[in-house]
């Protein structure tokens, strides 16, 4: 079955840029209709999705978070990654990948890990 | 941004109890609705897509219903392995969630 997990510093410095890898291994990640979506949740709070990606590269971000999000992919690799600019501790939080369904559902996620934006 | 509102935001109830969350769309999003569950430590896990429909191998204590803005969550008999916190999530881009509920055994 497929499955993802996130790597990636789990430390950052503010100002630095974020940089998180989504490798997707049982399945490839160009096959079926599905996008690839980022998602964060600081420490005791809820869930912010942050954009997603389609295997053709299109995009899709949380206007929220636009200006500073990238997010890209590497079929060759099955990975997805995500870059995040001009950090500051509000960034501070798990990120996950996930697979998104059409841009509706979320139903495999990754572990998560543990960003800390900090000097 | 469209915004979900969940209540309550925490919610204590025995073994065997129906319990019931609600979630409000601040507008219509017809059935564009999904709630998940997220025990500590743990990513959250779909139950229920599209506001109605059970994810393949969840167990069908757990149901959804509503459209437009209105929305609930049920568990018609709670179990110990059902406390965790639960968020609704709307797919009208951009996507967003529901603040969540946490869910507790009295």
């Amino acid at each position: 079955q497929v499955q993802l997990q996130e790597s990636g510093p789990g430390l950052v410095k503010p100002s630095q840029t974020l940089s998180l890898t989504c490798t997707v291994s049982g399945g490839s990640i160009s096959s079926g209709s599905y996008y690839w979506s980022w998602i964060r949740q600081p420490a005791g709070k809820g869930l912010e999705w942050i954009g997603r990606i389609y295997t053709s590269g299109s995009t899709n971000y949380n206007p929220s978070l636009k200006s500073r999000v990238t997010i890209s992919v590497d079929t060759s690799k099955n990975q997805f990654s995500l870059k995040l600019s001009s950090v500051t501790a509000a960034d501070t939080a798990v990120y996950y990948c996930a697979r998104d369904i059409l841009g509706e559902a979320f139903d495999i996620w990754g572990q998560g890990t543990m960003v800390t934006v900090s000097s | 941004d469209i915004q979900m509102t969940q209540s309550p935001s925490s919610l204590s109830a025995s073994v065997g109890d129906r319990v019931t969350i609600t979630c409000q769309a601040s507008q219509d999003i017809s059935n564009y609705l999904n709630w998940y569950q997220q025990k500590p430590g743990k990513a959250p896990k779909l139950l229920i897509y599209d506001a109605s429909n059970l994810e393949t191998g969840v167990p069908s204590r757990f149901s959804g219903s509503g459209s437009g803005t209105d929305f609930t969550f049920t568990i018609s008999s709670l179990q110990p392995e059902d406390i965790a916190t639960y968020y609704c999530q709307q797919y009208d881009n951009p996507i967003t969630f529901g603040q969540g509920t946490r869910l507790e055994i009295k």
